[in-house]
């Protein structure tokens, strides 16, 4: 069974701060990790996932996500926040091998501050 | 970009009546999905199909109904809306190619009163 947890439902930054987002998964095998995001309105959009390889992944609008087997986790991470980032974060897992049907986290809101 | 719609984007209905909800994909996937949305809550999935005339239930008891007659095709019916019904429906697609990346419609808002 396959299952995410997103610490913080809302997390706040200001323009130009770090953003961490934090995302723990349970897999009883070497799962495929996503994450998307939502904003207002929309339906999810891609933002990066890691199959396999190198564990530090790239994705869209400069956001990276880096996958540690020890810690079960795939924290996702920007430089620098800018205010078309705030949008609702989903974190999934997903077993290779079987049906693929990904598990979703419950999101994290991301509010970005002037 | 995804090329996967949904009709209508938002719906407010009274009790009782029958709405089906649209989800239409022009890539060819096989794979199929509807999930729900509540804020706070993680998305449920309600149905799913992997092809035409294949459909399954969900992790989330839904009183919906699907159908797959066309691969393109995959529509969401409620035969009698109840208010517990307001919520926001998420359909998806995804390829066999790719590894469990799902592609998303915009969303359907339905209100029940």
């Amino acid at each position: 069974a396959q299952s995410v947890t997103q610490l913080g439902s809302h997390v706040s930054v200001s323009e130009g701060a770090l953003v961490l987002l934090r995302c723990n998964y349970s897999s009883s095998v070497p799962p495929y990790l996503f994450w998307y995001v939502q904003y207002p309105n929309q339906g999810l959009q891609l933002l990066l996932k890691y199959t396999t390889g190198a564990t530090l992944v790239k994705g869209i609008n400069g956001f990276e996500a880096e996958f540690k087997k020890s810690e079960t986790s795939f924290h996702l991470t920007k430089p620098s926040a800018h205010m078309s980032d705030a949008a609702e974060y989903f974190c999934a897992v997903s077993e290779p091998g079987g049906s693929y049907i990904p598990t979703f986290g419950r999101g994290t809101s991301l509010i970005v501050h002037p | 970009e995804a090329d996967i719609y949904q009709t209508p984007r938002y719906l407010v209905i009274g009790t009782g009546k029958k709405i089906t909800l649209e989800c239409s994909q022009t890539m060819g996937h096989d794979k199929m999905y509807w999930y729900q949305q509540d804020p706070g809550m993680e998305l449920h999935l309600i149905h799913y199909s992997y092809g035409v005339n294949s459909t399954e239930k969900g992790d989330l008891s839904s009183e919906s109904t699907v159908s797959r007659i066309r691969t393109e095709h995959f529509p969401l019916t409620l035969e009698s809306a109840r208010p517990s019904h307001t919520s926001q429906y998420l359909c998806a697609s995804t390829s066999p190619l790719v590894t469990g990346e799902l592609f998303f419609g915009e969303g359907s808002r339905l209100t029940v009163l």
